[in-house]
């Protein structure tokens, strides 16, 4: 039980270049997420799912898309990289939507220059 | 979901007992309160959540008084290795029609020192 996996751990992009970050849970978590967190600022919300075809906006969602395909999958894509988007990106899923217990996984540290 | 309000840092020795107080004066009647840990370059892990009186697991203990409006997060003799962000978060665990997201605050850091 591998919990919530995302890959890389690790990325350098140039401004304009486009990613995605993967995030897969083996859990059947209905609800899934991608935070954001810089120095200072806490964790934000950037999309999140509460099913798969279901995804909404969070507190910080421009320049990002993200699908829901399966259960198990939640990649979170970035379009055309900015430097303002170099941080710590984190993956999370919920049994339930609402849940207040998360199961995160252990991040994708993204540095664009 | 009901705003928190908890210190930005501590320090603490080895072997002492924490209390991180998180305050929450809207806390609604079906909310929860959740702790979460998170050591540097991880994500943050739960680790105690409770409704009322005490709660304790192997980690932590969490206690609330009968008002709910704020909670205690107690870790027993701690060590080096409890050096970390400890966020407290309040909402209904999808039980009513409440806020999909969870906020996470700015958290307490919490240094032990040797």
């Amino acid at each position: 039980n591998a919990g919530v996996t995302q890959t890389p751990k690790f990325q350098v992009l140039k401004t304009g270049q486009s990613m995605t970050l993967q995030c897969a849970q083996d859990m059947n978590h209905e609800y899934m997420s991608w935070y954001r967190q810089d120095p200072g600022m806490g964790l934000r919300l950037i999309h999140y799912s509460v099913g798969a075809g279901i995804t909404d906006q969070g507190e910080v969602p421009n320049g990002y898309n993200v699908s829901r395909s399966t259960t198990e999958d939640f990649p979170l894509r970035l379009l055309s990289a900015a430097p303002s988007q170099t941080s710590v990106y984190f993956c999370a899923s919920s049994p339930r939507a609402g849940s207040t217990e998360a199961f995160f996984g252990q991040g994708t540290r993204l540095t664009v220059v | 979901l009901a705003k928190t309000t908890q210190p930005i840092s501590m320090d603490s020795y080895e072997g002492q007992e924490v209390n991180i107080t998180c305050s929450h004066n809207n806390i609604a009647t079906n909310d929860y309160i959740t702790w979460y840990q998170q050591f540097p370059s991880q994500g943050p892990r739960f680790i105690i959540q409770g409704y009322k009186t005490k709660v304790t697991n192997e980690v932590a203990s969490l206690f609330i008084p009968a008002d709910r409006k704020s909670s205690t997060l107690s870790l027993p003799r701690v060590s080096l290795s409890d050096t970390a962000v400890y966020y407290c978060l309040v909402g209904d665990n999808g039980i009513g029609a409440g806020s999909y997201q969870l906020t996470f605050g700015k958290g307490t850091k919490l240094s032990v020192i040797p």
